[in-house]
Order: structure tokens, then sequence, then C-alpha cells
């Protein structure tokens, strides 16, 4: 099952401009990581935040939890055509033992 | 640091047969990971190995996939018989042991393609 919902399922934007994925996850957990999937490829480890942090950087990537709302969003900041992938939340459940759940992805068309 | 190895890339096959998949995590990780991602979705985690243990397969369909990891270090997925709705992209990923309660990074291969005809 997944764990996590990210919004929108789509978006596109032109090149340069901001993109802003949202989760959206069920359970109390211990950390959040965002990973990137380009088409046809594995996924790649972006950003991790723990579950007692609200916001966190990585170069242009701004990431921010909100445990109250079981929810995270994830910000791409001038934004560039290589940016153009497929976008995952994953959960660590708490309580768990490293089971790292999926999010059903944004797909992110950056238009050069 | 080599990544995780996966093979083959791209598996076709008629409905009832069986294959194999076949992967090698980054040397020193405990955790390994595999994932049937479909067509338009996210990965659905399939079973996660300690080591050579098995530590979730509650989402595995026990009655065709099977997995094992020899010696903790590669595994291999075999589905008999495949179904058409097996056909997806099999992801397998490793991570290092956590000191703590939360998790690390995982490491993804590029993925086995299936196509079940």
């Amino acid at each position: 099952s997944q764990q996590g919902e990210e919004d929108p399922q789509a978006l596109s934007i032109q090149e340069g401009e901001n993109a802003t994925m949202n989760c959206s996850y069920k359970t109390s957990i211990n950390n959040l990581q965002w990973y990137r999937q380009n088409s046809g490829r594995g996924l790649v480890h972006l950003i991790l935040i723990r579950s007692n942090e609200r916001e966190k950087h990585s170069g242009r990537l701004r990431v921010t939890l909100d445990t109250s709302k079981k929810s995270s969003s994830l910000l791409i900041t001038a934004s560039r055509a290589a940016d153009t992938a497929s976008y995952f939340c994953a959960t660590d459940a708490r309580g768990g033992y490293q089971k790292v759940t999926f999010g059903t992805g944004t797909k992110l068309q950056v238009i050069p | 640091e080599a990544g995780v190895a996966q093979s083959p890339r791209y598996k076709i096959i008629e409905k009832r047969q069986s294959v194999a998949f076949w992967c090698n995590p980054i040397s020193g990780h405990a955790t390994l990971y595999w994932y049937q991602q479909i067509l338009g979705q996210g990965p659905k985690l399939l079973i996660q190995f300690q080591n050579n243990g098995v530590v979730d397969d509650s989402q595995l369909p026990k009655d065709r996939f099977s997995a094992e990891r020899l010696k903790g270090v590669d595994s291999t997925l075999k589905i008999q018989p495949a179904k058409l709705e097996d056909s997806a992209v099999y992801l397998c990923a490793s991570s290092k042991d956590r000191e703590t309660l939360n998790t690390g990074e995982l490491f993804f291969g590029e993925g086995s393609r299936l196509t079940v005809l």
C-alpha cells in the first residue's frame, strides 16, 4: 500500500520558475525522504528530513515537514530543463524496522 | 564506489513462464529491498532483507514470487508462473545498517523491466 500521496500528479512549468510538490502521509514517521526518477531509470535520493525538523535546504531544494498535518512539501527553485522527472516522497514509519514506503509521485515537466 | 547492479535490464516472456532477476547491492550495505513499480505508479515494496534474513515480505505474492539473499550479499527475485499484471519494473535498492531508528538513504539500481505477453 502507498503511504504517501503526492499532489499534484503532474506539473508543467517554464524554465526558471519554481516548482512545488506536496506529499501527505498517514502514519507517524521517523523521517521523510524525497527521490527523483528520470524516465526509465532508478530513483535517486535528494534529501532527508527527520521528524523533529521543520525545514531543510540543499542547493535549489527546500523541504518542509509538518508532522501535525502529516504533510511535506518540496520546492525546487529556478527550475531547469534537467529537473524534468518524477518526484516521490518516501516515509519510514515510526516503530518500524527501516521499511521505506513510497508515494504515488509527481511528474514534473520543465519547458525550456 | 560501485552502485547497485541489476540484471537483466529488459525481459519479455509469455504468461505462465518463469523469470529471475539478480541484484548485487553496494558493498557493505546490510539492507536490501526489492520494489515493484508499475507504469505511472510509485514503487511498492515486495520484500526487504536485513543481511540474509527477511524482515518484511507482507506484500510479496508468495504463490508466485520468491526471493533469496545468499550469504547476505547478492539477491535473486523469481516469478513463476508469471501473469500479465506482473509487467512492471523491478527495482533493487540497498542501504547501510541504521545506527538509530532513522532510516538512511536508499541506493537504487537501474531496474529490470519485465513485459509479460
